[in-house]
């Protein structure tokens, strides 16, 4: 099935640091959400944006809507341990489906 | 209040065999999906229902796959003659509305099958 471009892979970081992840698609989407996923669990909304440039802050994290609306990023400043998991992006096409079309995820872990 | 929840939690069958998957969406959601998640991947769509329609299934694999909603909130997720390919983890999410605005997907925890 479709996936969208998520990058990097993954990420190594010291705990404290910045960390910054985006997704790519050759689609426009009309609504991007960014999840978080926890081992053996579902994925936790953490941000949704709606609108083309809107950028959107949810504590630590920020998010924004590519222009193009084929793009998305989202920055997690002064990461701590619980920030470990993978993010996943997530694209809504609109119009008559409300399907959602994920990225390939971001894996992220903390060294204290 | 509670979140979207799913049973079994895990399934484990045989090759061949029939299992049905249960959500049970947030009160008040009128929008549901299914979705599967195959290990080191996201999440890929299945079937979305508005209350008791399906209004897109173009997800579904095969006609193996089958789901229903007939009273507009539990959801169940019917495979008929499992593959060893069917094994994933089957997650479904539920939306206030179906349409653009306020379209945010709450998902549960999952249903692990495991087809041997």
């Amino acid at each position: 099935g479709q996936q969208l471009n998520q990058s990097p892979q993954s990420m190594f970081i010291q705990e404290g640091e910045d960390v910054s992840m985006n997704c790519t698609s050759s689609s426009i989407f009309n609504t991007w959400l960014w999840y978080k996923q926890d081992p053996g669990e579902g994925p936790v909304l953490l941000i949704a944006l709606y609108k083309a440039g809107e950028l959107t802050s949810n504590g630590r994290l920020t998010a924004q809507f590519g222009i193009t609306r084929k793009d998305s990023f989202l920055n997690i400043s002064a990461s701590i341990p619980s920030d470990v998991g993978i993010y996943f992006c997530a694209g809504l096409l609109g119009g008559a489906t409300n399907k959602l079309i994920f990225g390939t995820g971001t894996l992220l872990a903390v060294q204290p | 209040g509670a979140g979207v929840s799913q049973t079994p939690s895990n399934k484990v069958t045989e090759k061949g065999k029939y299992v049905e998957l249960r959500c049970d969406p947030i009160s008040g959601h009128t929008a549901l999906y299914w979705y599967r998640q195959s290990l080191g991947q996201g999440p890929e769509f299945l079937i979305y229902f508005q209350g008791t329609g399906a209004a897109d299934d173009s997800g579904l694999p095969n006609d193996r796959f089958f789901a229903v909603r007939p009273e507009g909130s539990v959801s169940t997720l019917k495979i008929q003659r499992t593959e060893r390919g069917d094994s994933a983890v089957y997650l479904c999410a539920s939306s206030l509305m179906g349409t653009s605005g306020g379209n945010e997907q709450f998902f549960g925890p999952g249903t692990r099958l495991t087809v041997l």
